[in-house]
């Protein structure tokens, strides 16, 4: 089974509109991390945003927030006033923390492509 | 400048022809790791490692080598490769194994025929 679950395989949005991107996971740990990844047309990989478990506020960072519902296990990324450059894929990835020794190996969502238009 | 770099940035290569991908970063990061990215795949963690001389499985090591005799350097090594082993390929490094956030260096795309 996957850990997480990207569901739309593309978005398109229209220039200044707000945009979210669903992310779900599966972990039986109480102690993980949630991250959001993009990655535009030149292939790197630029970290956007990170959610710990325990944390209790939605992580906000800059356009970028985290809306994080735990009990449904979901993280989904908002945009606000989504821009041109906004246009990339987006990766959900979690950490699972296992206790002293655990590997933390990261699991990666398949990816959004997110289109935004003028 | 606070980056991770890797080379080359392209290889077209044979199979079985010994290759080496370098990757260095200099945040004097302890926890370096290796991903390969895949179409509809997403990434996913060849090896890492948590500091000098320790080193240990990803999900998908089968196939790659690493070593990391210091601390900024963490090549990626396959001693064999196939065609199965081409990809777009990511080296990361964080502070520690249980920082939030990750570096990553531009990619290497490579291509075994």
């Amino acid at each position: 089974a996957q850990k997480i679950t990207q569901t739309q395989p593309g978005m398109f949005v229209q220039e200044k509109e707000a945009v979210t991107l669903d992310c779900t996971y599966d972990t039986s740990d109480q102690s993980y991390g949630l991250f959001w990844y993009k990655q535009p047309s030149s292939g790197e990989m630029i970290f956007l945003i990170y959610q710990g478990s325990y944390d209790e506020q939605n992580a906000t960072e800059g356009r970028y927030s985290l809306n994080f519902q735990k009990a449904r296990k979901s993280a989904n990324l908002v945009i606000s006033a989504s821009q041109l450059g906004d246009s990339a894929m987006y990766f959900c990835a979690m950490r699972e923390g296992r206790g002293s020794g655990g590997s933390y190996i990261p699991t990666f969502g398949r990816g959004t492509s997110l289109i935004v238009h003028p | 400048e606070a980056q991770v770099t890797q080379n080359p940035r392209y290889l077209i290569t044979v199979t079985g022809k010994k290759l080496t991908v370098t990757c260095s970063q200099n945040m004097n990061h302890e926890y370096m790791s290796w991903y390969r990215q895949d179409p509809g795949l997403g990434l996913r963690q060849i090896y890492y490692s948590m500091n000098v001389e320790v080193t240990d499985k990803g999900d998908v090591p089968e196939g790659y080598k690493v070593s990391r005799k210091e601390k900024r350097n963490f090549p990626l090594i396959l001693e064999s490769p196939s065609p199965n082993q081409t990809s777009l390929y990511f080296c990361a490094s964080s502070l520690w194994r249980n920082s939030y956030e990750q570096y990553f260096g531009p990619g290497t795309r490579l291509t075994v025929t």
